[in-house]
């Protein structure tokens, strides 16, 4: 079974704060993607890889960076948390062109 | 309008009953279909995937796509209470990775 891996599964952090939201996948997946869930907007897409090192910015971009300097780990970072990043953020991986597998999701709320 | 567009409910439905949860969507191009479920403090599981129309059936499931009407139904037959979650609809033009999500749809199957 393909494993998603997040370090935390709930964040308080402060606004201006610099989080860091980590991901681990355990089946060799080339794709990884950082999602945010919102009540009523579901999920929206951050960034995401294709690759080591390659990063591609999705829906809503804006306030988020990502590293990827292993194949099997990709980072989410709020450079400077605000409140309205409050979210549930969820990882997945994936083969190329093949569904997303999930991971179990951060909540993070930022006050 | 919304790419892709689902009811939120909630639907409330009495163990044993036939659940039919849909999702209608704007863009004619879309070919790729698929069903997560997610369950409450879970990241989205697969439940099913799908190219192009017609219809696919996985024991209790089966998921069904009509593109002359832009219109995808998951049905739940037998319902049990374990499928009390949230049921999230996922298309794409391209490939089951770079997908839009549905908002979802909260089912409670009462025993």
């Amino acid at each position: 079974d393909v494993k998603v891996t997040q370090s935390s599964r709930y964040l308080v952090k402060r606004t201006g704060e610099k989080v860091f939201l980590e991901c681990v996948q355990d089946m060799d997946h080339e794709n990884m993607f950082w999602y945010r869930q919102d009540p009523g907007l579901g999920l929206r897409l951050i960034y995401f890889s294709y690759d080591v090192k390659m990063k591609e910015k999705g829906d809503i971009p804006e306030g988020y960076s990502v590293s990827r300097e292993k194949k099997e780990r990709f980072s989410l970072i709020l450079e400077s948390a605000s409140t309205n990043q409050t979210s549930m953020y969820l990882c997945a991986s994936s083969r190329a062109h093949s569904p997303l597998h999930f991971g179990n999701g951060t909540r993070l709320t930022v006050t | 309008q919304k790419e892709v567009e689902q009811d939120p409910g909630p639907l409330s439905v009495p163990e044993g009953a036939i659940v039919s949860l849909n999702c209608t969507y704007s863009n004619s191009a879309f070919q790729y279909f698929m069903w997560y479920r997610q369950y409450s403090r879970k990241g989205p599981e697969l439940l099913m995937y799908t190219y192009s129309s017609g219809n696919k059936e996985d024991g209790r499931f089966t998921a069904q796509v009509d593109k002359s009407s832009k219109y995808i139904s998951l049905f739940i037959r037998d319902s049990q209470p374990s499928d009390s979650a949230t049921y999230l609809c996922a298309i794409s033009e391209t490939s089951y990775d770079k997908v839009i999500f549905g908002p979802g749809t909260s089912l409670s199957v009462i025993p």
